[in-house]
């Protein structure tokens, strides 16, 4: 079956502690996003990438950094500059097709980042 | 003014209510449009696209309005399962997808 993977699901980190999140997907999509979700908050876009080898700092880039080395793979590392890395992470994925019906995004099912 | 602004809510309905939800967007480039819905701790999933023409899917109907710049949704009959987030979210074309905050919707037996 066609999807998109995230994992962990649940991952904690001890202050200082860069931790790298993992996001799959076999949807042959082009366009990979990461996006951040406080408690009670909307979505907020860290980066995305539409192309391999190449991708775009989002609204909250700060701390967090990307690679795109293959299509299905686009690794989000949290670093110890992100002050305030508690939060649910979210990857998505979607064809950069102009007709409306191709360019819905598709979400893997989050990791939960807890620093301790 | 925001991209996508929708209205939080919450909005407490009981069983079999009729509750609509808008969304305002400021890209007048905006070329897609969808409702999303999640659920207390989980991601996003699509709920239906919203089309020119307006959609319906069974007890959900979905209108765009481009001259005012919104979008609506609507759902008839309300069920207890219905209880969750509603995304607003809008697509510029070639960019990431812009999503709103959510309304929160609760439906009371």
């Amino acid at each position: 079956d066609g999807g998109i993977t995230q994992s962990p699901k649940y991952l904690f980190r001890k202050e200082g502690q860069n931790v790298t999140l993992s996001c799959e997907q076999n949807l042959n999509h082009d366009a990979m996003y990461w996006y951040r979700q406080d408690p009670g908050q909307g979505l907020r876009l860290i980066y995305y990438s539409q192309i391999v080898n190449d991708f775009q700092k989002g609204d909250i880039a700060e701390g967090y950094s990307v690679s795109r080395e293959k299509k299905e793979s686009f690794p989000l590392t949290v670093t110890s500059a992100q002050k305030n890395p508690t939060a649910f992470y979210l990857c998505a994925s979607s064809t950069l097709g102009r007709v409306q019906e191709d360019s819905e995004a598709f979400f893997g099912q989050g990791t939960r980042l807890t620093v301790v | 003014r925001k991209e996508v602004e929708q209205d939080p809510g919450p909005f407490n309905v009981p069983e079999g209510a009729t509750v609509a939800f808008n969304c305002t967007y400021s890209n007048s480039a905006s070329q897609s449009f969808f409702w999303y819905r999640q659920d207390c701790r989980k991601e996003p999933k699509l709920l239906m696209s919203v089309y020119s023409s307006g959609n319906e899917d069974g007890r959900f109907t979905a209108q765009l309005n481009r001259a005012s710049q919104y979008i609506s949704l609507l759902i008839r009959d309300s069920k207890l399962s219905d209880s969750a987030t509603y995304l607003c979210v809008v697509n510029v074309g070639g960019t990431p997808l812009v999503f709103g905050k959510g309304t929160r919707l609760s439906v009371i037996a």
